[in-house]
């Protein structure tokens, strides 16, 4: 598509349940984030992808936060056990190196987590 | 570490008036990339524009305009004349450059900019 396409644009969930959040990116973007923008705060990072490079993980969380990234394309982002804490935007974005890199990363309109 | 301090909240302006919005910057890379994007009521991130760190020359899209002092590590960005669709979060970021294999995003807390007609 001709953007970053992030699946569902809200969600409400039960404290306790567990939830998966999709992101398609920019087709031929090799690199793909995950950030959190939590009410009234910046935008945290959580995980990146790069091609068939091992992710960076280094800022999820908690163990009950997971990210896979299949075929090199969509990914999904899995929180189980969901807490209210975990209540935020998740947004998702993609680049591609070399003379897209010059444009910075394309975002999408994210997720609203709503844990109740 | 990386850090990125945007130390104006909130900043309420009258329409037509000129407005700055403040980024300052720490890291230990000497190369790194500077960005700033504007995130408005919609919720999508939207770049404006990045600037690698060995090229301090001033920029000027339209009526944006971006201030880029390596000696004060500070890069900042003014609207002139602004405009009510110019109302959003303001974020700015920073990366290291690492060109073949990417690299994470350190945003500031962002600016809630609101222009009032």
């Amino acid at each position: 598509g001709a953007g970053v396409s992030q699946s569902p644009s809200n969600k409400v969930t039960e404290k306790g349940k567990d939830v998966e959040l999709r992101c398609d990116p920019i087709s031929g973007h090799t690199a793909l984030y995950w950030y959190r923008q939590s009410l009234g705060q910046g935008l945290e990072f959580l995980i990146y992808f790069q091609g068939n490079s091992a992710p960076d993980k280094s800022g999820l969380p908690s163990d009950r936060f997971s990210a896979e990234r299949t075929g090199g394309s969509v990914s999904t982002l899995t929180i189980q056990r969901t807490q209210q804490e975990d209540s935020a935007v998740y947004l998702c974005a993609s680049s591609s190196l070399g003379t897209d890199y010059n444009y910075g990363y394309t975002f999408g309109s994210g997720t609203r987590l709503t844990v109740v | 570490a990386q850090k990125v301090t945007q130390a104006q909240t909130e900043i309420s302006v009258v329409e037509k008036e000129d407005v700055t919005l403040d980024c300052v910057y720490e890291t230990r890379d000497t190369t790194y990339y500077l960005f700033w994007y504007k995130q408005p009521p919609s919720g999508e991130l939207v770049f404006l524009i990045r600037r690698n760190s060995f090229d301090e020359q001033n920029e000027i899209s339209g009526r944006y305009s971006w201030n880029f002092q390596k000696s004060t590590s500070s890069f900042n960005f003014t609207i002139t004349a602004s405009q009510v669709v110019d109302s959003a979060v303001y974020f700015c970021a920073l990366s290291e450059a690492r060109e073949t294999s990417g690299s994470r995003l350190t945003f500031g807390e962002g600016t809630q900019l609101t222009v009032n007609p």
